[in-house]
């Protein structure tokens, strides 16, 4: 059974930082693409990025919205992808999900439980 | 606003059937797979519907997907109280190089 677990959230002041991670269990951790979404309190979900496996070089693409603020990374040996939140903004304030896409033939994703950011002084 | 359109809410009665609708374009709906996914309140979004027409190990037959050229449909029979739930429609987006989802459409089981 596929089970993903985020955890790092919490509440964090304007300008600060935070690092999401997401344990991964119950399939095969290095091919699959790990994808990081989020939802604001009452909106729908909104894309951040994703991070492809060793066989593609681990290349990581970005919402454009989330360019430059937002790093995503993985780590292998630990079945954990990381999501690393800069300069954080009351708008960034949801619900952060991981999310596994098993293979790039297909479109499927595999959720997580969430891990809320607040944001706020 | 979102890359894919879905009605905002939809209704139907208990046992009724109820179709939502997800409108993109060439970019995404029109050349990538389409999955749907549901969200009741107050958890995750979970998988329905992948590859435009598949169901996940799991899933009712009540739940089933279309896609015609631009357009993708979510078909819902038999309506049951407990699918009150919030439905995502998500894609592969070619130019924007981005996961791309519907606004979400909010399912009332009258």
């Amino acid at each position: 059974e596929v089970q993903l677990v985020e955890s790092g959230g919490g509440l964090v002041q304007p300008g600060g930082s935070l690092k999401l991670s997401c344990a991964a269990s119950g399939f095969s951790f290095s091919g699959a693409t790990m994808h990081w979404v989020r939802q604001a309190p009452g909106k729908g979900l909104e894309w951040i990025g994703r991070i492809r496996s060793r066989a593609n070089n681990f290349a990581t693409t970005y919402a454009a919205s989330m360019q430059g603020r937002f790093t995503i990374s993985r780590d292998d040996s630990q079945t954990t992808a990381f999501l690393q939140l800069n300069s954080l903004a009351p708008e960034d304030t949801a619900v952060y999900y991981c999310a596994r896409r098993p293979t790039t033939g297909t479109f499927r994703l595999d959720w997580g439980l969430g891990t809320l950011v607040t944001v706020s002084s | 606003q979102s890359v894919l359109t879905q009605p905002p809410s939809v209704s139907a009665a208990p046992g009724q059937e109820v179709t939502i609708s997800c409108s993109g374009s060439d970019s995404n709906i029109g050349n990538n797979f389409v999955s749907w996914y549901q969200q009741l309140p107050g958890t995750a979004p979970k998988l329905l519907i992948y590859d435009d027409d598949e169901r996940p190990s799991g899933i009712p037959d009540r739940f089933s997907g279309s896609k015609s050229g631009t357009s993708a449909t979510l078909d819902i029979t038999g309506l049951q109280t407990g699918d009150e739930a919030d439905y995502y429609c998500g894609t592969w987006d070619s130019t924007l190089t981005a996961v791309v989802f519907g606004g979400g459409t909010t399912l009332t089981v009258l």
